[in-house]
């Protein structure tokens, strides 16, 4: 499968506690993007990277939230300190940048559940 | 200030009805892209189609048609005889750097 990967699926987790997700982007794009989706809304923008470089952060990332994208391929979000209302799908979408704003493919996302 | 509105929430048709999913964008940016993905009950978003701000024509792919109106800011999303298998929310997308979705119009066909 050469598409977004993104790990685990799914995540429950007890407030209070931290988690991570991974996620692989189609090799050749250099572009990583994160959203937060919750129920009945459209995905809202969190972060993105291109290379290893985090270049925006929406308002919505607080500071328990951090990405990293370290060698410029794979892509790490961290929550600490968990929130019920941190319960979402997590997507992880990768694109190619350049002159052309080419679309971005989406992972199947991670589901999050804060009990 | 970048926005997406999808003021329809719900549209529910018989299979083989006509459908047109609106969409109205906001921005500053005279360069900018918009788009149209597909989200099924299996929750992956799934691109459909992508327009820069310099080409108005309007696009045909299949079943598929979308109507992109400069003027009036719109990007609206027509599916020509609607079958059940087309039954998903679908969001617009609007881009400069990064995509800013609608809040999706959910499309409900039955047979």
């Amino acid at each position: 499968d050469t598409g977004v990967s993104q790990d685990p699926r799914h995540k429950i987790t007890k407030r209070g506690q931290n988690v991570t997700f991974r996620c692989d982007p189609i090799s050749e794009h250099n572009r990583l993007y994160w959203y937060r989706q919750t129920l009945g809304q459209g995905p809202e923008f969190l972060t993105y990277f291109q290379n290893e470089a985090q270049l925006e952060k929406s308002r919505l990332l607080s500071d328990r939230f951090s990405a990293e994208r370290p060698k410029g391929s794979f892509s790490t979000l961290e929550i600490q300190r968990t929130e019920q209302g941190d319960s979402a799908m997590y997507l992880c979408a990768s694109s190619l940048s350049g002159q052309v704003n080419t679309e971005a493919f989406f992972g199947q996302g991670t589901r999050l559940t804060v009990v | 200030a970048q926005k997406v509105t999808q003021a329809q929430t719900e549209i529910s048709v018989v299979e083989k009805e006509d459908v047109t999913l609106d969409c109205v964008y906001e921005t500053r940016d005279t360069t900018y892209y918009l788009f149209w993905y597909k989200q099924p009950p299996s929750g992956e978003l799934v691109f459909l189609i992508r327009r820069n701000s310099f080409d108005e024509q309007n696009e045909i792919s299949g079943r598929y048609s979308w109507n992109f109106q400069k003027s009036t800011s719109s990007f609206n999303f027509t599916i020509t005889a609607s079958q059940v298998v087309d039954s998903a929310v679908y969001f617009c997308a609007l881009s400069a750097d990064k995509l800013i979705f609608g809040t999706g119009t959910r499309l409900q066909v039955f047979p």
